[in-house]
């Protein structure tokens, strides 16, 4: 069975300091990963996503994440928060197990102070 | 290539009405994954749908909801004798049959009073 642990549901760091949002996953199969954000009322939008090629991927908006099979993380990072990055963020599993069910994290609420 | 579109995008029902969501995947697509969130909680998988095919609906409530993919048309979820528990944001994702990553909708936003 897949699941995925986000840590931390509220995440606050200051404008310009580095973004860290955990994600761990467990999956009796090799892994799709992704991450999503999603601002107020609105649907999701992926930041970025692995799917077995490079560990470290590169997303939109400055995110990137990197997978390391031996600790089963997909940490997001972004060297220097914006403002504009305060949102809900959700990591997400899927593999194929005789259909790509999504898993998703609960979500990390990321909040930027000026 | 318009995205996956989801109508309406706002539904107020009273109790006991029916609700039917509908989602128009993307050009292409032929796999419907439908996903409610709850607010303040993250989005749980309900079924997943190709075309005339339910492929996994580990996700539905056992009564009341129901999915369909016909091979004409958009996918509806529907929601029978609804009940204030089932406001939520309901998501649509569609994929291609080679899949690689899924592609959401902005969402209906069920309200039940």
């Amino acid at each position: 069975a897949q699941s995925v642990t986000q840590l931390g549901s509220h995440v606050s760091v200051s404008e310009g300091a580095l973004v860290l949002l955990r994600c761990n996953y467990s999956s009796s199969v090799p892994p799709y990963l992704f991450w999503y954000v999603q601002y107020p009322n609105q649907g999701l939008q992926l930041l970025l996503k692995y799917t077995s090629a490079a560990t470290l991927v590169k997303g939109i908006n400055g995110f990137e994440a990197e997978f390391k099979k031996s600790e089963t993380s997909f940490h997001l990072t972004k060297p220097s928060a914006h403002m504009s990055d305060a949102a809900e963020y959700f990591c997400a599993v899927t593999s194929n197990t005789g259909g790509f069910k999504t898993i998703f994290g609960a979500g990390t609420r990321l909040f930027v102070k000026a | 290539n318009a995205g996956v579109m989801q109508n309406p995008r706002h539904l107020v029902r009273r109790r006991g009405q029916e609700a039917r969501l509908r989602c128009s995947p993307m050009k292409g697509h032929s796999h419907v994954y439908w996903y409610r969130q709850l607010p303040e909680e993250g989005l749980k998988f309900m079924v997943y749908l190709q075309k005339e095919n339910i492929i996994d609906e580990s996700g539905m409530p056992k009564e009341r909801f129901s999915a369909e993919f016909p091979k004409e048309g958009p996918s509806i979820l529907r929601i029978q004798q609804v009940v204030r528990g089932d406001s939520a944001a309901y998501f649509c994702a569609s994929s291609p049959p080679t899949y690689n990553e899924q592609f959401f909708g902005p969402g209906t936003r069920l309200t039940v009073l």
